[in-house]
């Protein structure tokens, strides 16, 4: 049984950084095909593909995060950690990770996702 | 790629056959996911390669489509359907999500 579970704080200041860690099981990152993204949803809004990471490291990322996000893996912990600079309160949501499936490229699983709101 | 859903919001009765409809800025192929999120929850996988049902959602739920035009249908709606809907196209980077559907009673 897959399970995922997001970790980190809820409340940053604006132009703070945001690290977020993703503890995973019932699966490894060492698997050829097997992902881990990171989504978020703004409250009330929609889902958004922030940045993934597959099992050889290929890491794509949202275009309009550019830069101010980074993510990376630890296979040894069964973990992945985002990373966002630069926080904005338009970055206010409830971010996701998921399980990328080995066959093809959708989420089947999923954790329960944590709320991070940015304000000072 | 932009995926556009229509309607934004359903609203229906128990037993309804329901249709969603998701279309796509240029075409996926048949790499298109669709998700039910039900309030305070994360999403959960329903259908994935436009028809493919995940293991273990009920058989009422059924996709269709390639190219540029899908359709998510639920063909009797049960009180546990009552939830917000997703599209996602895994054609091509970015990943990209429609902007849901409520579905309302």
């Amino acid at each position: 049984q897959i399970t995922l579970k997001e970790s980190g704080p809820t409340l940053v200041k604006p132009t703070q950084a945001l690290t977020l860690t993703c503890r995973f099981s019932g699966f490894s990152l060492d698997t050829t095909g097997v992902g881990v993204a990171w989504i978020r949803q703004p409250p009330g809004k929609a889902l958004e593909l922030v940045a993934l990471i597959y099992w050889n490291d290929d890491k794509r990322y949202s275009p309009s995060l550019g830069s101010r996000v980074t993510i990376t893996k630890d296979t040894s912990k069964d973990q992945v950690v985002l990373s966002m600079t630069n926080m904005d309160p338009e970055d206010t949501a409830t971010y996701y990770c998921a399980h990328i499936n080995a066959v093809a490229a959708y989420f089947d699983s999923w954790g329960q996702g944590t709320l991070v709101t940015v304000s000072s | 790629i932009q995926m556009t859903q229509s309607p934004s919001t359903l609203s229906a009765s128990v037993g309804d056959r329901v249709t969603i409809t998701c279309r796509a800025s240029q075409s996926i192929s048949s790499w298109l996911a669709w998700y039910q999120q039900k309030a305070g929850r994360a999403p959960n996988l329903l259908i994935f390669k436009a028809s493919t049902l995940q293991s273990g959602v009920p058989s009422r739920f059924s996709g269709s489509g390639s190219g540029t035009e899908f359709s998510l249908t639920i063909s009797s709606l049960q009180p546990d359907d009552f939830a917000t809907y997703y599209c996602q196209q895994y054609n091509s980077y970015p990943w990209t999500f429609g902007q849901g559907t409520k579905v309302e009673i």
